[in-house]
């Protein structure tokens, strides 16, 4: 029964290019969950998803980032126009049921902008 | 702005040792109180959860002692092991809202 699969694990991008982040639940969620994390500090909540609505994004700046969860697929966390700020690592995690109860986390994505 | 307030921010603790680590929340639709244990370049692993209708809940080595009127919860590592060194965050969840504290680094030396 395999984890919460993030990818990449490590992703560098120029300033201005587009990051895109991947993140496939447990089998069985249907709820997901995006968070970062700067270096020595802790998780900042980003976006909650269920399958193809956007239960809560007011973790995320308005501007550059988006995020999705289709039907089929994994949930994808896009970052446009990367600035030398979003460099973090992202986690994204996963429940069975809302967002008030267990949930799994990825080993993230870490994000370097050069 | 909500918070969870956690405390404190770093501990070191005596192989053997109790390692206690303190949260305070303010919001009181919360209801579901998680710990999560991180080691470097990991994610955040589940460790113990508790909810409101329970004072406290221990597995293992590990304890939550839940004050519901205070808002107050704490993790209690027993007989706490160098392996446990690690960063442990709390979190407070309601059914939409999630806030972590900063995170406690542990060391637990030999």
């Amino acid at each position: 029964n395999a984890g919460v699969m993030q990818n990449p694990r490590h992703l560098v991008r120029r300033r201005g290019q587009e990051a895109r982040l991947r993140c496939s639940p447990m089998k069985g969620h249907s709820h997901v969950y995006w968070y970062r994390q700067l270096p020595e500090e802790g998780l900042k909540f980003m976006v909650y998803l269920q399958k193809e609505n956007i239960i809560d994004e007011s973790g995320m700046p308005k501007e550059r980032f988006s995020a999705e969860f289709p039907k089929e697929g994994p949930s994808i966390l896009r970052i446009q126009q990367v600035v030398r700020g979003d460099s973090a690592a992202y986690f994204c995690a996963s429940s069975r049921e809302s967002l008030n109860t267990e949930a799994f986390f990825g080993q993230g994505t870490r994000l370097t902008v050069v | 702005q909500q918070q969870v307030k956690q405390s404190p921010q770093s501990l070191i603790v005596q192989k053997g040792g109790i390692s206690i680590i303190n949260c305070a929340y303010e919001n009181t639709a919360f209801d579901y109180f998680p710990w999560y244990q991180q080691f470097p370049g990991k994610g955040p692993a589940l460790l113990i959860a508790i909810r409101p209708d329970v004072s406290e809940k221990k597995e293992g080595r590990f304890t939550i002692s839940f004050n519901k009127s205070a808002k107050q919860f704490s993790l209690h590592i027993m007989d706490s092991q160098p392996g446990d060194s690690a960063t442990y965050f709390c979190a407070a969840h309601s059914y939409d809202k999630v806030i972590f504290g900063p995170g406690t680094s542990l060391s637990v030396i030999p």
